[in-house]
C-alpha cells in the first residue's frame, strides 16, 4: 500500500518569497514516481512537477523545484518568488509500479495563501 | 484551456434522481479516470479505463455506474445517491505506454455534485 502525508493544512507566504510545502511518502515499491499538482479555486488539478525514484537529480520546472530525499522518503515542493496567482491547494501524489494505468495516491493537500 | 472537459460543472439532485456526469478528453490519451474529492479527504480513485476497458473499480458502490464508449469519452451514471456522495468528481486522462512514462494525469475542472 502507498501513503502520502502532507502535514501542513495551510501555509502563508509573502509575495516574492520562497515557500516549501512538505510531503512524505510510504511505499514498498522499488520504483515509483512522485508528483505535485496545484488546484486553484476553479477545481482543475494542474500538473506542476514530477520526480522519478531513480532520478539522480532533483526535478525543476521554472519556479518549482522538488527537494527529493529518498532516504527520508520526502518530496517537498519549493516555490521560489511566490506570486499572488500561486494561491491554491497543492497536492502531493505518488504512482507506484502497479501495472497498467497511472493510478495516483494523493495526500490531503496544503492550502497556500500568498500575501502582499 | 484544459484538454479535459467535464459537464455539468454543478449538479444538484435528490436521492431518487438519475443523472449522469460527462467527461471528454481532447488529448488523444488512452486511459481515463474518475476521482472523488470530498472535503478534507485525499482524492479517491473510483474507476480506471485503459483502452476503453475497465481495469479498476475501487470498491465503489453500485449506485455509481461508469461507462466508456470510446477512448475520448467517459460517463458516470448516478442513481439513488446519498447525501454523503456530495463531492467534487474529477475526470482525468493519461497516455499509457508499455515503455513507461511519467504517468502524468491531466484533469478536468470537475463536476460539483450536491445530493439533497
Amino acid at each position: 500500500a502507498q501513503k502520502i502525508t502532507q502535514t501542513q493544512p495551510g501555509m502563508f507566504v509573502q509575495e516574492k518569497e520562497a515557500v516549501t510545502l512538505d510531503c512524505t511518502y510510504d511505499t514498498s515499491d522499488p520504483s515509483y514516481g512522485l508528483f505535485w499538482y496545484k488546484q486553484p479555486s476553479s477545481g482543475e488539478m494542474i500538473f506542476l512537477i514530477y520526480q522519478g525514484s531513480y532520478d539522480q537529480q532533483n526535478a525543476t520546472e521554472g519556479r518549482y523545484s522538488l527537494n527529493f530525499q529518498k532516504a527520508r522518503k520526502s518530496a517537498n515542493l519549493v516555490i521560489s518568488a511566490s506570486q499572488l496567482g500561486d494561491s491554491a491547494m497543492y497536492f502531493c501524489a505518488m504512482r507506484g509500479n502497479t501495472g497498467t494505468a497511472s493510478k495516483l495516491t494523493f495526500g490531503t493537500g496544503t492550502r497556500l495563501q500568498v500575501t502582499l | 484551456e484544459t484538454g479535459v472537459t467535464q459537464t455539468p460543472r454543478h449538479l444538484v439532485m435528490g436521492m431518487t434522481n438519475k443523472k449522469s456526469l460527462k467527461c471528454e478528453q481532447h488529448l488523444g490519451h488512452n486511459a481515463m479516470y474518475w476521482y472523488k474529492q470530498s472535503a478534507k479527504k485525499p482524492l479517491e480513485l473510483m474507476f480506471v479505463y485503459n483502452f476503453k476497458e475497465q481495469t479498476e473499480n475501487n470498491s465503489v458502490p453500485s449506485r455509481f455506474s461508469p461507462e466508456c464508449p470510446n477512448s475520448s469519452h467517459l460517463f458516470l451514471h448516478l442513481h439513488t445517491l446519498q447525501p454523503e456522495d456530495s463531492a467534487l468528481y474529477l475526470c482525468a486522462s493519461s497516455q499509457e505506454t508499455s515503455s513507461g512514462n511519467t504517468g502524468e494525469l491531466f484533469f478536468g475542472e470537475g463536476s460539483r455534485l450536491t445530493v439533497l
